[in-house]
């Protein structure tokens, strides 16, 4: 199955806010709400940020936000803050008849 | 605290194996699905594997299916990835991950560097 798709990168200022999309089909996100997102600083384990399209698991603040329309599903952090600077992934959950989650190629957000 | 670490990663030739090791700890391990993710130097996740908590419930990429086989023992709260036939583009790092019910990984481990080359 294809990957998830999101822009290679986006970027904005400190105390702004961006938007991550992440474009999928009917058999994964547009057919499930078991949308993730992930952060990936350089060298480390990827954490997760927002679990079933919309939740933070504890601990995570509530500046990441999530959401779905269709097929597409979308990140938004607020508040921007040099140490948001990372790679984020989504990933949903797909009907196929092998893959169990179906992960989007990464977007790098870069804090100017 | 929740705690995933793998182990097993190295160098290895091409058409090799290598077996990973997922030790979990803080959890109450056979209750989760585990599931492997790898990373390629440079490059996003890409979702591997996936082990029900009863030890017998698996799934596998395209990719590696028929090379690679998932296995978990309750008692040493340990899962495994079995890797047959390695080719170059099996380079990676191989991160576990505890799943939650929502089909997300709540908890992964450091991962270990796989690299296969001659």
């Amino acid at each position: 199955q294809s990957a998830l798709t999101q822009p290679a990168s986006v970027s904005g200022s400190p105390g702004q806010s961006i938007t991550i999309s992440c474009t999928g089909t009917s058999s994964d996100i547009g057919g499930y709400n078991y949308v993730s997102w992930y952060q990936q600083h350089p060298g480390k384990a990827p954490q997760l940020m927002i679990y079933a399209v919309s939740n933070r698991p504890s601990g995570i603040s509530n500046r990441f936000s999530g959401s779905k329309s269709g097929n597409t599903a979308s990140l938004t952090i607020s508040g921007l803050q040099a140490e948001d600077e990372a790679d984020y992934y989504c990933s949903s959950h797909i009907s196929s008849g092998t893959s169990d989650v179906v992960f989007g190629g990464g977007t790098k957000l870069t804090v100017l | 605290e929740v705690q995933l670490v793998e182990s097993g990663g190295g160098l290895v030739q091409p058409g090799g194996s290598l077996r990973l090791s997922c030790a979990a700890s803080g959890f109450i391990f056979s209750s989760y699905w585990v599931h492997w993710v790898r990373q390629a130097p440079g490059k996003g996740l890409v979702w591997v594997s996936r082990i029900n908590g009863d030890e017998i419930n698996t799934n596998y990429a395209d990719s590696v299916k028929g090379r690679f086989t998932i296995s978990r023992d309750n008692a040493k709260n340990t899962v495994y990835l079995q890797m047959n036939s390695l080719r170059a583009e099996d380079t990676a790092v191989y991160y576990c991950g505890r799943a939650n019910s929502a089909w997300s990984i709540d908890y992964w481990g450091q991962g270990t560097l796989v690299t296969v080359s001659s």
